[in-house]
């Protein structure tokens, strides 16, 4: 099945600076990279999502690349505010006949310091 | 209903018991999954479901089981809880099922249930 490797697993940054993701995936028959935000003690909510036949989407302060060669995608928030501090997740959905099963990966805590 | 919910919130379990936990979407999507979360980790799928009338296993299946009698429901009952499955559990559920790709993908998440089994 899908294996989804993130890192790094914690990361602090100043407010103001940027922050960036990345995530490796092993399925090459993967075709959708969602990102979603978990603040603390929420839901995972979807912040933004890149298709394969696309190699960068940008919405506002965050973007989201992706490698199909090199299997391995990225998000990136620019200009971090304090409201930013939270745990990220990318996902990819792997080899199914049918069915949206994500594989997420482990989570990276984000905190952006004032 | 607004969206998806999950009852209930939280829950204190004695190991051995029997517990539902509830998913309700009004959404009218097809696909539905229960996903834990245990503390500082990410999200592992124990359950899925397709469509009405069929379900799958995840990644952590064993000792959870799941039913899909209709499209808003999807109950995860654990038959006799045992300390490790302390657990956050998240419903969620997505339109989408037939191809990757095709359709909308995102998946909705509910609030969650925190679950605590002693």
């Amino acid at each position: 099945g899908e294996n989804v490797e993130q890192h790094p697993s914690t990361l602090s940054v100043q407010e103001g600076d940027s922050a960036v993701i990345k995530c490796t995936y092993s399925d090459s028959a993967s075709n959708y990279f969602p990102w979603y935000k978990q603040e603390l003690g929420k839901r995972p909510q979807l912040i933004i999502d890149i298709r394969s036949n696309v190699g960068e989407k940008k919405d506002q302060r965050i973007a989201v690349t992706l490698n199909k060669t090199a299997k391995h995608f990225s998000l990136h928030i620019t200009e971090t505010q304090p409201e930013d501090s939270a745990v990220y997740f990318c996902a990819a959905i792997g080899r199914e006949a049918a069915g949206n099963k994500l594989t997420f990966g482990g989570g990276t805590r984000v905190l952006v310091k004032p | 209903i607004a969206g998806i919910t999950q009852a209930p919130t939280s829950q204190i379990l004695a190991a051995g018991r029997r517990m539902t936990l509830r998913c309700t979407q009004d959404m009218r999507h097809n696909a539905m999954y229960w996903y834990r979360q245990d503390l500082g980790l990410g999200l592992r799928l124990i359950h899925y479901s397709n469509t009405a009338g069929t379900t799958g296993k995840g990644e952590v299946p064993d000792g959870y089981s799941v039913s899909r009698a209709n499209t808003d429901d999807f109950p995860l009952t654990l038959a006799s809880a045992v300390p490790s499955q302390t657990s956050v559990y998240f419903c969620a559920s997505s339109d989408s099922y037939v191809l990757v790709g095709q359709g909308e993908n995102e998946q909705f998440f509910g609030p969650g249930t925190r679950l605590t089994v002693l």
